[in-house]
């Protein structure tokens, strides 16, 4: 069961867009359509930003954008806040394999 | 609100138990899925257990399998995990999560640390 692969860290200034990938296997990622991503602020607690690989929940700011291409999912904010700093984390849905994984949590440093 | 409250956490040494234990309230926690998920101190996130809204049924990850049991009482709208034979590795702030119902998790409490330590 290991997590799936995250860049440990990624940067950009304000205003300017970042990517973060999440890669699995055709285990989890790419089998199903069961990928969310979850931003954490140290110290509080981890909120759903997207759900079904490309859903946003209620309130979620349409800044956030992810999708999902074979065995790599991937997480897109635009125009890039000092709020936005923060660890997010991909998961997906492993069915009896896993049942849920996590990525190991990429660090969002805005410039 | 919907919440989340966990507790039952703390200092205990390997080998121990430590029993946690999660209060819902804002929502119809019997008709939820529910999760443990941890974070340990410099590492990721991790799940650990699931259980369907009646009990039927649960799954665990492989790091706690065989140790950990969870549980459910929809009366009292309360989440339990009882965590047996502890190891140093264990020691996380331990989340108490709801399952959306979309296999994402979308409501988490605020957490409850065990730390594992001789």
């Amino acid at each position: 069961q290991s997590a799936l692969t995250q860049p440990a860290s990624v940067s950009g200034s304000p205003g300017q867009s970042i990517t973060i990938s999440c890669t699995g296997t055709s285990r989890d990622v790419g089998s199903y359509n069961l990928v969310s991503w979850y931003q954490h602020h140290p110290g509080e607690v981890p909120k759903l930003i997207i759900f079904e690989v490309t859903k946003r929940p209620s309130g979620v700011s349409d800044r956030f954008s992810a999708s999902k291409s074979g065995n790599t999912a991937s997480l897109t904010i635009f125009g890039l806040q000092a709020e936005d700093e923060a660890d997010y984390y991909c998961c997906s849905f492993a069915g009896s394999f896993a049942y849920w994984i996590f990525g190991g949590g990429t660090k969002l440093t805005v410039l | 609100e919907e919440q989340l409250v966990e507790s039952g956490g703390g200092l205990v040494q390997p080998g121990g138990s430590l029993r946690l234990s999660c209060t819902a309230s804002g929502f119809a926690f019997s008709n939820y899925n529910m999760n443990w998920v941890r974070l340990a101190p410099g590492k990721g996130l991790e799940w650990i257990s699931y259980i369907n809204s009646h009990s039927s049924s649960i799954y665990y990850a492989d790091s706690v399998k065989g140790r950990f049991t969870i549980s459910r009482d929809n009366a009292k709208n309360s989440l339990s995990l009882q965590m047996n034979t502890l190891r140093a590795e264990d020691t996380s702030l331990y989340y108490c999560v709801r399952n959306s119902g979309r296999d994402a998790f979308d409501i988490w409490g605020h957490g409850t640390m065990v730390t594992v330590s001789s």
